[in-house]
């Protein structure tokens, strides 16, 4: 079983469309994160839930909403890509909110807009 | 406002031979540094955290680092490199002014291992 998994794993999609990224862990874990990963393998976080309560909330473009139904779910929607939203998105899960937690990574989806 | 500065962005070593990736924090408390490798295609795995306590830190696939208050550093090695070393290498700090679980990353190093 794999602990914290994403679907799409890879998206092509044409600029101006909306698309979702979903995630899902089976680790029980109470907080939940998104990364991006630019084309520089530079790593940044855009948003963290922690029992479904929004947490963390980088200058990240208002186009992306993350949506978390549950603590096992966390999705990002994403609206009128741009060029410049390629990149790989990681999911990621702690036990819970702070600084020892360890972040468990999902294995990423590449989003590429044409 | 805490940093990672990882020095190399591409190392390359022979296969057997000592593997050192060099990681440097700027923080104005103690840190609580992290060593995540992602192998091609995949997600970033934890191969070992510092938080308090000892600072030889020992990891996962034989990897150690050591924090070194000193020096700001927290360099990660690896006595003996495998083909199978071959990914990229992050090193972390955890955000410690909002206590929200928040990884502020290096710019990540690219470790080559030839044979």
């Amino acid at each position: 079983d794999t602990a914290v998994s994403q679907t799409p794993k890879y998206l092509v999609t044409q600029m101006g469309n909306d698309k979702s990224i979903k995630c899902e862990q089976n680790l029980g874990h109470d907080t939940m994160y998104w990364y991006k990963q630019d084309s520089k393998k530079f790593l940044k976080i855009m948003f963290s839930y922690n029992n479904k309560e929004l947490i963390i909330n980088e200058t990240v473009p208002n186009r992306f909403s993350p949506k978390s139904p549950d603590k096992a779910h966390l999705n990002l929607h994403i609206n009128s890509l741009e060029l410049g939203d390629s990149a790989v998105y990681f999911c990621a899960s702690s036990q819970e909110v702070g600084y020892l937690s360890e972040a468990f990574f999902g294995q990423g989806t590449r989003l590429t807009v044409v | 406002a805490q940093s990672v500065t990882q020095l190399g962005s591409h190392v390359s070593v022979s296969e057997g031979a000592l593997v050192l990736l060099r990681c440097n924090y700027s923080s104005s408390v103690p840190p609580y540094l992290f060593w995540y490798v992602q192998y091609p295609n995949q997600g970033l795995q934890l191969l070992l955290k510092y938080t308090t306590g000892a600072t030889l830190v020992k990891g996962i696939n034989g990897f150690e680092a050591e924090f070194k208050k000193s020096e700001t550093s927290f360099h990660l090695t690896k006595p003996s490199a495998h083909m199978s070393d071959a990914a990229e290498y992050f090193c972390a700090v955890s955000d410690l002014s909002g206590n929200t679980g928040k990884l502020i990353f290096g710019q990540g190093t690219t470790l080559q291992v030839k044979p």
